[in-house]
Parts: structure tokens; sequence; C-alpha cells
């Protein structure tokens, strides 16, 4: 099956620093999914993009489909970034999310 | 409401007790998932409700029982279970691929 690989897996940040997540993936994906899981454990939809580049705010992702690879940018970063960076794949018909192991990110004031 | 929502938010629970956890959600969407988190450890997707199917992780023990009486609400009744049954249990809900997630019960077992 599909692997999802998420690098780096810990990473800490002074507030106001910039930072790439990484999103590995083993084989073709129809779907791509960033997530944010806060302190209190709740999984906020960040992007969903199977391919191509899209931005929210401070935050914006890019999916190179072709090369089976996703990152996630972080500009400016605040204490509210803190958590758990997830990707999540799917791969044909299946409803199934593959998911990688995520980032843990600490921004420090 | 809007989204998905789940209670109880936390549930501690005795290894003879039955209780139930229940995920509603309020966006017309026509799939429904369980999902354990424990630490250290990839989301498990433990159960799946669509209009097609309903798929299940074969590797989910019989102490787990979903139900799901329409597309809009999914229960995880519970009976019996064992002290690694404690995680963060969470619901989600899909149209298509892309799936929206309740906040999630923690489940503590005594």
């Amino acid at each position: 099956g599909i692997q999802v690989e998420q690098s780096p897996p810990d990473l800490i940040l002074q507030e106001g620093a910039n930072s790439t997540l990484r999103c590995n993936f083993s084989d073709s994906v129809n779907n791509l999914q960033w997530f944010h899981q806060n302190p209190w454990g709740q999984l906020i939809n960040l992007f969903y993009i199977p391919s191509g580049t899209k931005q929210n705010g401070r935050l914006s992702a890019t999916t190179v489909a072709t090369e089976r690879y996703s990152l996630l940018y972080i500009s400016s970063s605040q204490t509210t970034d803190s958590g758990v960076y997830f990707c999540a794949v799917n791969a044909g018909n299946n409803r199934k999310l593959i998911w990688g192991l995520g980032t843990s990110l600490a921004v420090n004031p | 409401e809007t989204g998905v929502t789940q209670t109880p938010r936390h549930l501690v629970m005795g290894m003879t007790n039955k209780k139930s956890l229940k995920c509603e959600q309020h966006l017309g969407h026509n799939a429904m998932y369980w999902y354990k988190q424990s630490a250290k450890k990839p989301l498990e997707l433990m159960f799946v409700y669509s209009l097609e199917e309903r798929v299940e992780n074969n590797s989910v023990p019989s102490r787990f029982s979903p139900e799901c009486p329409n597309s809009s609400h999914l229960f995880l009744h519970l009976h019996t279970l064992q002290p690694e049954d404690s995680a963060l249990y969470l619901c989600a809900s899909s149209q298509d691929y892309e799936q929206f997630f309740g906040p999630g019960t923690r489940l503590t077992v005594l």
C-alpha cells in the first residue's frame, strides 16, 4: 500500500520565523489533505490539494503529484500555530485516508 | 451546531461498562467515519459508512460496534473494553474525498 512520510518529525521555532514541512508519498494519489491538530485534539482542515498551489493567509501548500511530494509553508509563525501537522492521501476510488506520522511544531514566544 | 459534533468530549469507563459515543454531521455529507488515535501511532480508520457500503477495518475488535441510523448520525457502541483501548476517538464526514473532523472523544478505560 501507499506509504506517507513526513519530515521533520519535530520542529521548534521562534515566533515570527518561517518553516517548510514536507510530505512524501510512495505512489499516485487522487487527494491530499493537510491538517493541523491543536493541543486539544481537534483536527482542522488546512488544505485539500491533490496538485498545484494554494494559499490561505500565512499558510500555503504546494503539491507536485508527478514527483510525489507536498510542501506546507508557514510564514511569520505564531504561538497558536503550535500542534501537530498531518498529511493524508487517498488513492484510487477508495475513501480511506492514508496518514503520515505528523510533524510536531512548537512555536515559542 | 455547525460542522461535525461529538459527544461526550471525555469519557472514563471501567472494563465492564457499556457506553456509546455519538457523532453528528451538519454538512449534508454522504459518508461518515470513525478513527482511533493512539499516542505515537498513525490515525487508524475503524469504520466507514457511505451510501455505497459499510467498510470496516478487520483488525478492529468486536467490542467496538458501529451504528449509522441515517446519513447525519453515527454511533460507536463500546463494551468490555481493555485499557489499551484508551485513545482519542475521532469522527469525520465527507461528500467525496475531503474529510472534515469532529473535536473527538478522549476515552480512558480503567
